[in-house]
């Protein structure tokens, strides 16, 4: 079983461009979200998606954007990437709010 | 005050030795969950119970919910339970917003068993 695979592991960004950071998850879960992870502060939930074609702003949500066009895929966008979001990212799934959390192995972006 | 603290945040231990790590809420939860992250690793999740103790394998979760603590046990602990522990409770699933469905996450507890 696959869970919940991320995509890619390691990336550097200059500031100022964009990027996709992708999420996939294979056990027909309705809730994802996006989490970053930095250090002192713990894990922060950028956006979540309850079902396909809902989403929603988590608690540090500026300068990213979701979309969940189908129950598998949940990618996140940086628009216009800024050193302040150098950030290890990753994305989780759950049957349902509140159930058992199955996370990817995390992204570890660096904007210069 | 966060709403969900783990203590301590370090802990350095020796082989075979039993550990403990702590978990006190603040925030109304339907159930808490363990987490472990080995460094530079993916977060893999250990238990998540909402009453009594669940066991698996060496490691044992407890939780008190009228006292809003849990307690995560490590037996005979090992070399490579070194790991980042992290306790993280959900929101209840009818709240609105931007805390629908949250989980709030400890701090973490960074434990090294020496061998």
């Amino acid at each position: 079983n696959a869970g919940v695979t991320q995509t890619p592991k390691f990336h550097i960004l200059k500031t100022g461009q964009s990027m996709t950071l992708q999420c996939a998850q294979d056990m027909n879960h309705g809730y994802l979200s996006w989490y970053r992870q930095d250090p002192g502060m713990g894990l922060r939930r950028i956006h979540y998606s309850v079902a396909a074609g809902i989403t929603d702003k988590g608690e540090v949500p500026d300068g990213y954007n979701v979309s969940r066009s189908n129950t598998e895929d949940f990618p996140l966008r940086l628009l216009s990437a800024a050193p302040s979001q150098t950030s290890v990212y990753f994305c989780a799934s759950s049957y349902r709010t509140g159930g058992e959390a199955f996370f990817g192995q995390g992204t570890r972006l660096t904007v210069v | 005050k966060n709403e969900v603290e783990q203590s301590p945040q370090n802990l350095t231990a020796q082989e075979g030795e039993f550990i403990t790590i702590n978990c006190s809420y603040s925030v109304g939860i339907s159930a808490l969950h363990w987490l472990q992250q080995h460094p530079g690793g993916g977060i893999v999740s250990l238990f998540m119970l909402s009453s009594g103790k669940k066991k698996h394998g060496r490691l044992i979760a407890t939780i008190n919910i009228q006292e809003k603590h849990s307690s995560l046990h490590i037996t005979a602990s090992h070399p490579r339970d070194s790991a980042v522990y992290i306790c993280a409770a959900p929101s209840f699933p009818n709240a609105g917003g931007t805390s629908y469905g949250k989980l709030t996450f400890g701090q973490g507890t960074i434990l090294t068993v020496h061998p």
